[in-house]
């Protein structure tokens, strides 16, 4: 059985450009949560997915969005990049309502 | 708005000791999470607590719910140089699901603990 898995592990991007972030979810799990984690803070909440729809979302503004696929895979896209978005990128993984498995997480540095 | 405090945030121990760190939250959530993050690392899941009263163990560690208090305690026993991680503690604030629902999880900051050989 194949945990959650994220990529890419480390990247770097520029003031404004926009990135895209990738995760495959748990066998079995189909519903996918996004957190980002800033430096020395806690993870905060942007939004989960489930039967390919936003199931739900945290206080992130428009310009993160996300997808999910049949396969129940997710990618989360941030538009515009921030200073502020500079952060450790975790997705998890779970059946809808279930336990929460973490993935490794996408470190995103913005210069 | 839901606020989950931590304290303390940072803590540094000897080997050997026994500490005990606090989680105060701030709705009525009967379900709370305890996470240990390594340095660069994802967060591992320690325990979940399911309802008031509700205490679980595992080796040196040892979590409790108190939901009237809206307190939840992470005690360390005797201590060993491997716990040396940032504990967080989360809760869900529909309080009825496992972690996975429409809201997430709400996490405090934080505690960073240092146990010294």
């Amino acid at each position: 059985e194949t945990g959650v898995t994220q990529s890419p592990t480390h990247l770097i991007k520029t003031r404004g450009q926009q990135v895209t972030l990738r995760c495959s979810s748990q066998s079995g799990h189909n519903t996918v949560s996004w957190y980002q984690q800033a430096l020395g803070q806690g993870p905060q909440f942007i939004f989960q997915y489930y039967r390919e729809e936003e199931n739900g979302r945290g206080n992130f503004p428009p310009r993160f969005s996300g997808l999910q696929f049949p396969n129940y895979s997710s990618e989360l896209n941030v538009n515009a990049l921030e200073l502020d978005d500079s952060a450790l990128y975790l997705c998890a993984s779970s059946l809808k309502y279930g336990e929460l498995f973490f993935g490794e997480g996408s470190r995103l540095t913005v210069l | 708005e839901l606020k989950v405090e931590q304290n303390p945030l940072f803590l540094s121990m000897q080997e050997g000791k026994n500490y005990t760190i606090y989680c105060n939250y701030s709705t009525t959530s009967d379900r709370l999470y305890w996470y240990r993050q390594d340095p660069g690392k994802s967060l591992e899941s320690l325990f979940v607590l399911l309802s008031n009263g509700a205490v679980k163990q595992e080796g040196r560690l040892m979590a409790s719910l108190d939901t009237k208090a809206r307190l939840s305690t992470l005690h360390i026993t005797a201590a060993v140089h491997d716990l040396s991680a940032t504990y967080f503690c989360a809760v869900d604030i529909e309080g009825r699901y496992s972690g996975g629902g429409a809201d997430g999880l709400t996490f405090g900051k934080g505690t960073h603990l240092i146990i010294q050989p």
